[in-house]
């Protein structure tokens, strides 16, 4: 069936490395991807989203890539802080039922900053 | 400030028992979610609603149901019919097609006793 993965489950990088955490989908039909940040206990904070008629877009300190060819995503965050420690996920939508935005996400990166 | 709120934070039942958490968002968004997380896992869709007195069943309906007589309203009731109910509940709002991205409250975590 159709659905939204990630590569790695967990990820651990240095205080002020860049990070890099994909995302694979399978649904050709997608349109509109978004990744969020959860941070334990606590709902999903939007971080970043991208349309299919776009491959690249940036935002503070993050850039989301969209390659339709191999049906991928990734996150990069630049110069990672402690603060980036979370639970990340890619969520990819294939339109809307009525006025309800239908979102189907992955399993989720864990990133670990390392001091 | 704009958000949804979630009540209460945490929330504990005895087997046998239904439970009913709130979620109220004052964004205006016409569209509202409840989702499931468990340990580990992503989101899985229960039930959402696009407009007042409607709502659609999710991936993962039964044992759940939900009403919407408010915009600003859209309580899930967690019935003795869920036979694993302890989950983390995230309820999520939209603004509809021209709006931006599912924006998500805080979340209720329920433990069945």
């Amino acid at each position: 069936g159709e659905s939204v993965g990630l590569h790695l489950p967990t990820l651990s990088v240095q205080e002020g490395d860049n990070s890099i955490i994909n995302c694979a989908y399978s649904n050709s039909a997608s349109d509109y991807f978004i990744w969020y940040k959860q941070e334990s206990g606590k709902g999903p904070q939007f971080i970043i989203d991208i349309r299919s008629n776009m491959d690249k877009r940036q935002g503070q300190r993050v850039t989301v890539l969209l390659n339709k060819t191999v049906k991928h995503l990734s996150l990069q965050i630049a110069a990672t802080q402690p603060g980036d420690s979370a639970v990340y996920f890619c969520a990819e939508t294939t339109g809307f039922s009525g006025s309800a935005r239908q979102l189907t996400f992955g399993s989720g990166t864990q990133l670990t900053v390392l001091p | 400030d704009g958000g949804i709120t979630q009540s209460p934070k945490y929330l504990f039942r005895k087997e046998g028992q239904n439970v009913t958490l709130s979620c109220e968002q004052n964004l205006n968004h016409d569209a509202m979610y409840w989702y499931r997380q468990d340990p580990g896992q992503g989101l899985r869709l229960i039930y959402y609603s696009q407009i007042v007195n409607d709502f659609q069943k999710g991936d993962i309906a039964e044992g759940y149901s939900v009403s919407r007589e408010k915009k600003e309203s859209f309580p899930l009731t967690v019935t003795s019919a869920q036979k694993n109910p302890t989950a983390f509940y995230l309820c999520a709002s939209s603004a509809g097609k021209s709006g931006t991205s599912n924006f998500f409250g805080p979340g209720t975590r329920l433990t069945v006793l």
